[in-house]
């Protein structure tokens, strides 16, 4: 079965200083992957998605994401932290090339914290 | 807006009680998936629609819980005596009818609170 594993529930960065919220993945297939964002009261938005095309994907706000099949990673990066980064940010799986239905396994999720 | 909408944002109910949720989907969107999201935790998979058919159920659909489609436009998601467990925020998402990774975009949820 597929499933992803986000490393850290909490992560606390300075404004300007850089994010890294770290996730790991299983798949039995090629898997497709996905970094989804969460700010209060509002609803989920896509940041950025690889698909197995460029293993260094790049997303909306700065944030790119590398995946790396040797160590099952697939790790969210931003340069400089900003104020409107503080969020809750889910590392997902899809189940696309199993079942063709392309539900989605979500992790955990990471909670940012970003100090001024 | 043209993004995913749902109804109602918010549904406070008794134990007991039957509630049902809306959801409209993008438009041309032919696929729609229902999440539901606990407190601290990830969203997980209830169901999912390809136009009016439903093709996958979670085994966290139980008997109480029963989806539709009619049309292959909007969704209802209907949870029949309602138990405290069930509080949580249903969420819909829908995609284009290409590739299944395609992205899902996402409505607001409905946040339901059983009493």
């Amino acid at each position: 079965a597929q499933s992803v594993t986000q490393l850290d529930s909490h992560v606390s960065v300075s404004e300007g200083t850089p994010v890294l919220l770290r996730c790991n993945y299983s798949s039995s297939y090629s898997p497709s992957l996905f970094w989804y964002v969460q700010h209060p009261n509002k609803g989920l938005q896509l940041l950025l998605k690889y698909t197995s095309a460029a293993t260094l994907v790049k997303g909306i706000n700065g944030f790119e994401a590398e995946f790396k099949k040797s160590e099952t990673s697939f790790h969210l990066t931003k340069p400089s932290a900003h104020m409107s980064d503080a969020a809750e940010y889910f590392c997902v799986v899809s189940e696309a090339l199993r079942s063709n239905t392309g539900k989605l396994i979500f992790g955990q999720g990471t909670t940012l914290q970003v100090k001024p | 807006d043209t993004g995913v909408s749902q109804d109602p944002r918010h549904k406070i109910t008794k134990r007991g009680q039957n509630v049902t949720f809306r959801c409209d989907p993008i438009s041309e969107h032919n696929r729609l998936y229902w999440y539901r999201q606990t407190l601290g935790q990830g969203p997980e998979f209830l169901t999912y629609f390809q136009n009016e058919a439903q093709l996958e159920k979670s085994r966290l659909l139980s008997d109480r819980f029963s989806a539709e489609r009619p049309k292959g436009s909007f969704s209802t998601l209907e949870i029949q005596r309602t138990e405290q467990g069930d509080s949580a925020m249903y969420l819909c998402a829908s995609s284009l009818p290409g590739l299944a990774t395609d992205t899902q975009y996402f409505g607001p949820g409905t946040r339901l609170t059983v009493l």
